[in-house]
C-alpha cells in the first residue's frame, strides 16, 4: 500500500513564476492537510480539504495561496507570483476520515527554493 | 489558540543510554491528542508516538514511551537504549478534537545527537 506521494520533490522558481505542488493521498484517504515548514521552525498548517471541498484555510495567506483537491486526481497547492520567503519544504499529509482517531500520515514533502 | 512548547533546541545522549525530550503545551480543551513526529535527515516525517488526553496511562511504543502530566499540560519522550539511527529531529504535537478542524499544531522541534 503506497504511501502519501508527493511531487516534485525539489522545485526551483524565480521570483514572479508559479509554483505548483502535488499531493496524491493513501489510497482510500479522502483527507489531505497542507503544511509548511519554513528553516530551522515546526510545520505550520495551511489548509485542510476533503474531496472538492475547502475544510479550514486558516494558515493559508490570504494572497497568491491557493489549494484544491479536486473528485479525481491529486491535492494541487498553487502559489502565484512567488517570493523568497515562500522558501520551504511544503509536506502534505492525509487520513483515512476526519475523526479524531485517525492518524495523519506525512508524505516526503517538496522543497521549494525561490530564486 | 493551542501552542506547542519545546524548550531544548538540542539534545545530545550517548548509543545506549536514555534521554528525555520535553514539551509542554497550552489549551483550554480537556480533550485532545498529543503526538510525537521523527524527522531524520531524510526530512521525511515519521509517528513515534500518540497519546489521548482522555486516557491515563501513558502510550508506549518499544523503546519509546511518554510521561503525559495532564494537569501540568506536559508530555515528554523518553527514549531507551537510544540507537544511532534515532538522531533526527523530533516534533510534539497537539490536535484539537472539538472544533471541527482536525490539524495539528507543532513545536519548533528539539535536534537529537546520538553518540557513539
Amino acid at each position: 500500500n503506497a504511501g502519501v506521494m508527493q511531487n516534485p520533490r525539489h522545485l526551483v522558481r524565480r521570483r514572479g513564476q508559479e509554483a505548483r505542488l502535488r499531493c496524491s493521498p493513501m489510497k482510500g484517504h479522502s483527507h489531505v492537510y497542507w503544511y509548511r515548514q519554513l528553516p530551522e521552525e515546526g510545520l505550520k498548517f495551511m489548509v485542510y480539504l476533503q474531496k472538492e471541498n475547502i475544510i479550514d484555510e486558516s494558515g493559508m495567506p490570504k494572497e497568491r495561496f491557493s489549494a484544491e483537491f479536486p473528485k479525481e486526481g491529486p491535492s494541487i497547492l498553487r502559489i502565484q507570483q512567488v517570493v523568497r520567503g515562500d522558501s520551504a519544504a511544503y509536506f502534505c499529509a492525509s487520513s483515512l476520515d476526519r475523526t479524531h482517531q485517525e492518524t495523519q500520515y506525512f508524505g516526503p514533502g517538496t522543497r521549494l527554493l525561490v530564486l | 489558540a493551542q501552542t506547542v512548547t519545546q524548550s531544548q533546541p538540542e539534545m545530545s545522549v550517548q548509543e545506549a543510554e536514555t534521554v528525555t525530550l520535553s514539551c509542554t503545551y497550552d489549551t483550554s480543551e480537556s480533550d485532545y491528542y498529543l503526538f510525537w513526529y521523527k524527522q531524520p535527515p531524510s526530512r521525511q516525517m515519521i509517528l513515534v508516538i500518540r497519546q489521548e488526553a482522555y486516557k491515563q496511562q501513558n502510550a508506549t511504543e518499544n523503546r519509546f514511551s511518554v510521561n503525559f502530566q495532564k494537569a501540568a499540560k506536559s508530555f515528554s519522550l523518553k527514549i531507551s537504549d537510544s540507537q544511532l539511527g534515532d538522531a533526527a529531529m523530533y516534533f510534539c504535537a497537539y490536535r484539537a478534537i472539538q472544533g471541527g478542524s482536525e490539524k495539528l499544531v507543532f513545536g519548533k522541534g528539539t535536534k537529537l545527537t546520538v553518540n557513539p
